[in-house]
Parts: C-alpha cells; sequence; structure tokens
C-alpha cells in the first residue's frame, strides 16, 4: 500500500531564517505530487505541483520554491522566511495513471515563524 | 474559473442526530467531486468521491453524498452522527482533461458535536 510521509511535524524558525520540508511517498511510482499551506479559516492553497522529477510548477508568487530531485521526494524550500509563511503545510500524492484527482494527504508539518 | 464553495462555516449538532453539510461550485461540465475530512492538527483524509454513474454515493465512516447537477451541489450527509465524527470537513472539485488532478477546494465546514 503506499504511503505518505512528511517531516518535521513541527518547526519553529525565526525570520530570516531558511527553511526546509521534505515529503516522501512509498508504495507507488511517479506520483503527481502537490504542496499546499493551510491558513486558520482560509481553507488550502496549492502552492506547488510535480508532475515529473525537475518538473515543477508554482500556483501563486512567494517567498517559497519547491524541487523534486527524485521520483517520490518533493521538497519546500525557502531562503528567508517572513512571518507570512506561518501555517500548516500539507504534502499530497496523486496517480495520473488513474485520472490524477484523487489526492492522498500525508499527516503535515505545522510552521510557526517567530 | 472554478470555485466551490461550504456555506456554513461551523456546524454543530447533538450524537445520534443527522447531518447535512453543503457543497456548491461553478463549473460548466460535470466536474469530478470529492470530501475531505480532517482532525485537528492532521492531515486531509478521503470520505467520498464521484466521478460519474450513480449520483448517489457511499463512503468510509457512513457518510454519503448526493451529486446534483440542477443544483450544482455535492452535500455530505450521515444518517446518526457520533461524537468522533467532530472535525473539518472540505469539499473539493475537479476538471477533467488532464492527469494532473488540479483540485479547488471550500474553505471548509468545522463539525461540533454535543454529547
Amino acid at each position: 500500500s503506499q504511503t505518505i510521509h512528511q517531516w518535521p511535524a513541527t518547526l519553529v524558525q525565526p525570520v530570516g531564517s531558511p527553511l526546509s520540508l521534505e515529503c516522501t511517498v512509498e508504495g507507488t511510482s511517479n506520483p503527481n505530487l502537490y504542496w499546499y499551506r493551510q491558513a486558520a479559516g482560509r481553507g488550502l492553497q496549492l502552492l506547488f505541483y510535480s508532475v515529473g522529477i525537475g518538473q515543477i510548477s508554482s500556483e501563486v508568487p512567494q517567498n517559497l520554491s519547491a524541487s523534486r530531485p527524485q521520483d517520490r521526494q518533493f521538497i519546500l524550500s525557502s531562503k528567508k522566511l517572513l512571518l507570512s509563511d506561518s501555517g500548516f503545510y500539507l504534502c499530497a500524492w496523486s496517480s495520473p495513471r488513474s485520472g490524477g484527482y484523487e489526492q492522498y494527504f500525508g499527516p503535515g508539518t505545522r510552521l510557526t515563524v517567530t | 474559473a472554478q470555485s466551490v464553495t461550504q456555506p456554513d462555516i461551523h456546524i454543530t449538532v447533538s450524537e445520534g442526530a443527522s447531518l447535512e453539510l453543503r457543497c456548491n461550485y461553478s463549473y460548466g461540465a460535470t466536474p469530478y467531486l470529492f470530501w475531505y475530512v480532517q482532525s485537528p492538527g492532521q492531515g486531509l483524509q478521503l470520505l467520498l468521491k464521484y466521478f460519474s454513474g450513480d449520483t448517489l454515493v457511499q463512503g468510509i465512516k457512513g457518510f454519503e453524498a448526493e451529486f446534483k447537477r440542477s443544483q450544482s451541489s455535492f452535500n455530505l450527509r450521515k444518517p446518526s452522527v457520533h461524537w468522533s465524527d467532530a472535525a473539518e470537513y472540505f469539499c473539493a472539485v475537479g476538471r477533467g482533461g488532464s492527469t494532473l488532478g488540479r483540485l479547488y477546494f471550500g474553505r471548509g465546514t468545522q463539525l461540533t458535536v454535543w454529547p
């Protein structure tokens, strides 16, 4: 069966520090991968998605970047965090072989920028 | 552009009562429809989905949803709510035509269950 991991689970970082969040998927190959941010009362905002290694698309301009160095690894980064980067970050995957719409989410990372 | 509306930000029901969470979408063709549930501090779990066929779909945990094309709605229902159903519920819509699976989420409905 497929599983998706995110780490760390919780992170407290000062403003201006770098960020690296990691997401890995097991039990499938060539998944679509997604990064979402969830702010209180605002639902889910899609940040980045990837259909393959090195292929990243950004949904909104922001202080963040994403990379996919391996087929089942998706990394969210920032060079300098802002207070507004605080939130709950969710990684998700879907299978293009089954249409790509059924997304499965990881447990999330709670980021607090101080 | 696609949009998903969950009109109820917060709903409170008594344990054992029936539940209906509303979801409306705007999209020209028949979309792919989903309901997800999120417990505090957790990721989202897929409850059920509609792609085509029977407009009444069954999901996990005793939930069901009905697609009504004429009303552009996909409401989630449960006949008898349990205290463990307290969580936030998200409706999501996808459109066909690609294998990317771009989903558009509503802002969520927070469900509180009174004992």
